[in-house]
């Protein structure tokens, strides 16, 4: 069964660093989201992204993110200056028609990403 | 609120038991689904079940929906250890595209 894939599994960067968090989705999929789960925490939606261009987005998600869909395969989360609230796990999720018509979300399995 | 809230919030049963996990809104929605999470892991969508049907079954999970009193219910029968991971109830609210998650229901499977 088709599967979204994100690497790295674990992301360790020095505060004020850039970091790139990647994701190949579903082939086939149209619809790109990212969420993150701060530890202990609940799952919040960052952002959902379509026909390459964000369609919408979280208060979370302030000048500092951005994505990117940069060939055909890849969709891309770049937090530009990380601070130490951005430890997290990221998940990448893609559907292949708009949520709230019928059809899931598949998710990869995350990135942890660490801020020292 | 657009979130469902899922009780109770942590449940713990024997292998073999049935598990059985609420989910309660208070806004109108197009579908519900449950999402089960695996420690550390991503979130694997189990069922959907739309506003206008009232029972889904798929495999050992059978899930309800009740649109009047806006409460949906996950029964997973005759539980293994590999079911043990949070559960959620996610809102589908018509013209929305994020997945809005609450708390969950952290179920223990024991041996």
């Amino acid at each position: 069964e088709p599967e979204v894939t994100q690497t790295p599994s674990h992301q360790v960067t020095q505060m004020g660093q850039e970091v790139i968090l990647r994701c190949v989705p579903i082939s086939n999929h149209l619809y790109f989201y990212w969420y993150r789960q701060i530890l202990g925490q609940k799952v919040e939606f960052l952002v959902s992204f379509y026909n390459n261009e964000i369609s919408e987005k979280s208060e979370i998600f302030d000048d500092q993110f951005s994505v990117e869909r940069p060939d055909g395969s890849n969709f891309t989360l770049k937090i530009r200056s990380t601070k130490l609230e951005d430890s997290a796990m990221y998940f990448c999720a893609s559907s292949d028609i708009l949520t709230g018509v019928d059809q899931p979300q598949h998710f990869g399995d995350g990135t942890r990403l660490s801020i020292l | 609120s657009q979130q469902g809230e899922e009780d109770p919030q942590a449940l713990s049963i024997q292998e073999g038991e049935n598990a059985t996990m609420n989910c309660s809104y208070k806004t109108s929605i197009n579908n519900l689904q449950w999402y089960r999470q695996n420690s550390g892991r991503g979130l694997v969508h189990l069922i959907l079940i739309r506003s206008n049907e009232r029972e889904k079954h798929s495999g050992r999970l059978r899930v309800t929906l009740d649109t009047s009193k806006k409460s949906s219910s996950l029964l997973i029968t005759a539980s293994r250890a590999a079911d043990t991971a949070s559960y959620f109830c996610v809102l589908i609210i018509q013209g929305a595209q994020k997945l809005v998650f609450g708390q969950g229901t952290r179920l223990t499977i024991n041996p």
